[in-house]
């Protein structure tokens, strides 16, 4: 089954760091983009960061929102990738997902068809 | 405020159609897909729509999207009362280098 996992959420005092990562089953991650996309309580959808597929050299792009703070990195040997999250704010707590997109050569998205279940980053002292 | 703009909220009873629609712009949905996502309460985003107008499989054709220009639209026909959640329309910025999510639309089946 193709899925994609969360794991790592939890509490950190403002100021703090924490790692999330995200596992992928049924298929290679290197062949895929991978994006992080979190949700505020009572929000809307946020699009933190992406990490380009091998064929683009696992480039990543950030949103302003958290660029100089967090990071993308991949374990192509655990099918995993990381979002490390420092100097966290109150304003970044929510339920951060990963999720899978494939764009066609010369585009830039096709659309996230693989959503995994999220985790929860509650950011608070 | 969300770069891509959608209507807070829409309505219809059982069996009728509605639409949603997203604008952006040319450095937005103007040169790049669009896509769509249904959120039902509590649980992760699901896909509907990509590169679009296109349904992932399993996707029931009541769902539809088109775009023209720097706006696109979701339609659903035949409204069910599982079909009252949260749609986001998403696409990528060119000027950006971002991915962007309208700010969702609540359908409610009256």
């Amino acid at each position: 089954e193709v899925q994609l996992v969360e794991s790592g959420g939890g509490l950190v005092q403002p100021g703090g760091s924490l790692r999330v990562s995200c596992a992928a089953s049924g298929f290679s991650l290197s062949d895929h983009y991978i994006d992080w996309v979190r949700q505020a309580p009572g929000k809307g959808l946020e699009w933190v960061g992406r990490s380009r597929n091998k064929a683009n050299g696992y480039t990543t792009e950030y949103a302003a929102s958290v660029k100089g703070r967090f990071t993308i990195s991949r374990d192509a040997s655990k099918n995993s990738l990381y979002l490390q999250m420092n100097s966290l704010k109150t304003e970044d707590t929510a339920v951060y997902y990963c999720a899978r997109d494939t764009p066609r050569v010369g585009t830039s998205t096709s659309g996230m068809d693989v959503w995994g279940q999220g985790t929860t980053v509650t950011v608070s002292s | 405020q969300s770069v891509l703009t959608q209507p807070p909220s829409v309505s219809a009873a059982p069996g009728q159609k509605v639409t949603i629609s997203c604008s952006g712009s040319t450095s937005n949905i103007g040169n790049n897909y669009v896509s769509w996502y249904q959120q039902l309460p509590g649980t992760a985003p699901k896909l509907l729509i990509y590169e679009n107008n296109k349904r992932p499989s399993g996707i029931p054709d009541r769902f539809s999207g088109s775009k023209s220009g720097t706006s696109a639209t979701l339609g659903i026909t035949g409204l069910q009362t599982g079909d009252e959640a949260d749609y986001y329309c998403g696409t990528w910025d060119s000027s950006l280098s971002a991915v962007l999510f309208g700010g969702g639309t609540k359908v409610t089946v009256l």
